[in-house]
């Protein structure tokens, strides 16, 4: 079974400063996805960013950047310019690309930013 | 623009009492899922449906049973509740099949409480 670790359940930022969450997972698979969900107060779920295994280049979405080290079995998410509505529990979470097997998520981790 | 519904957002429960959590979406979605959420332990996989008419297990479905209902609405049911299943439920839905490449949308969350 395929495992995710989020090895920091708390991190802190200095507003507009960049942060680094760490992610590692476990698996024989060669094609899969990963993804990086922020949630909120609020509670609700947002897809933050994805990334296809198949794909050396890192995605980036506006602020949000990943470092995705695929031998190494590494999806660590960089937040630049850290801003107040950042804060959040950031899941990190796996799924392989083939039938219906389904997402498996890490613990997360609870950023907060410093005004 | 409603995306995925839940009700209720909040509930307690006396040990025994049964209820249903409802779900919603109006994303024309394929695939539904249900997941709980507890401190320290990520979502884990309650029940889901691939399809209209499909239901399948999850990683934890024992107490639980759930009906897809049509293709919007996905409810999930505890016969006889258990302190144990005190958590925060989130339903979330994806466009295509129940294939993990496929990001996710979620509702807000319901919080049960189970005395």
């Amino acid at each position: 079974a395929q495992t995710v670790t989020q090895s920091q359940p708390e991190m802190s930022v200095q507003e507009a400063e960049t942060v680094t969450l760490s992610c590692t997972y476990d698996t024989s698979e060669s094609d899969y996805y990963l993804f990086w969900y922020k949630q909120p107060p609020s509670r609700q779920m947002i897809l933050v960013i994805r990334q296809e295994a198949y794909k050396q280049q890192n995605a980036t979405e506006n602020r949000f950047s990943v470092n995705f080290q695929k031998a190494a079995k590494s999806f660590s998410l960089k937040i630049s310019d850290s801003q107040l509505g950042d804060a959040a529990m950031y899941f990190c979470a796996y799924g392989p690309n083939f039938g219906n097997e389904k997402l498996t998520f890490g613990t997360g981790t609870r950023l907060t930013i410093i005004p | 623009n409603a995306g995925v519904t839940q009700t209720p957002k909040f509930q307690v429960l006396k040990t025994g009492q049964s209820m249903t959590l409802q779900c919603a979406q109006d994303m024309n979605h394929n695939s539904m899922y249900w997941y709980r959420q507890d401190p320290g332990m990520g979502l884990r996989l309650i029940y889901y449906s691939a399809s209209e008419g499909t239901t399948d297990k999850g990683e934890v479905p024992n107490g639980y049973n759930v009906s897809r209902l049509n293709k919007r609405e996905f409810s999930l049911r505890l016969e006889s509740a258990a302190p144990s299943q005190t958590s925060v439920y989130f339903c979330a839905s994806t466009r295509g099949g129940a294939r993990s490449n496929q990001p996710q949308h979620f509702g807000d969350g319901t919080r049960l409480s189970i005395l």
